[in-house]
């Protein structure tokens, strides 16, 4: 059965800092999702990671895939406030995807 | 921007009765999908959807589920008999390949009581 985890589960962070959330996955795939979701929200893509050494940055967040090590990671550069949310990776080894149990980021002035 | 439109958006039911979701994929596009999210918890896959059959169930959806594709542009979600342990959000999402990855629909929350 496919595993996915993330961690960590639970990140509070001044603003202006950097961290890393990492998230490793238990079969082979080369289609990684990243996924942002607000309170009550749906889900809003924010990278699709199709290869071995992909790395995608958009603003403050940078994602990247090591499929060898079925690792993905998405680095978060000077956080704000505004990326409070909560952060979701999905891994889709066939036409379907499988979520990671997300991490709850706070970013506190 | 093309979308997922799910309806309702909130739909409370007494236990015991049948509810259909509904959603509205994205017109091009040929898989579909059924997720939930139990409140505060992460999001699981229910079934995915293509040529008009199930391609692929999880062991949540039992024999109390079911979808359909009646019209060519609507896909329900079926729960037959309603538990309280289905009270969640419902995500219905469409895959157009894997470089746009899949679109997400706004969620209906269920609430069982």
């Amino acid at each position: 059965e496919l595993k996915v985890e993330q961690n960590p589960l639970f990140l509070s962070m001044q603003e202006g800092k950097n961290y890393t959330i990492y998230c490793n996955y238990s079969t082979t795939s080369d289609r990684l999702y990243w996924y942002r979701q607000d309170p009550g929200k749906s889900l809003e893509s924010l990278f699709v990671l199709l290869s071995n050494g992909a790395v995608k940055q958009e603003g403050r967040l940078m994602a990247s895939l090591d499929t060898k090590a079925r690792l993905s990671t998405l680095h978060i550069t000077a956080a704000v406030h505004d990326l409070s949310a909560t952060y979701f990776c999905a891994v889709s080894p066939r036409r379907d995807m499988r979520f990671g149990a997300g991490t709850r980021l706070t970013v506190k002035p | 921007e093309p979308e997922v439109t799910q309806t309702p958006s909130h739909q409370v039911t007494q236990m015991g009765q049948e509810v259909i979701l509904r959603c509205v994929p994205i017109s091009n596009h040929l898989y579909f999908y059924w997720y939930r999210q139990i409140l505060g918890q992460k999001v699981e896959f229910l079934v995915s959807f293509y040529n008009n059959e199930i391609s692929e169930k999880s062991e949540i959806f039992d024999d109390q589920f079911s979808v359909e594709r009646p019209d060519g542009s609507n896909f329900t979600l079926k729960i037959r008999s309603t538990k309280l342990e289905d009270s969640a959000m419902y995500f219905c999402a469409s895959f157009q390949g894997a470089y746009y990855g899949y679109t997400f629909g706004s969620g209906t929350r269920l609430t069982v009581v």
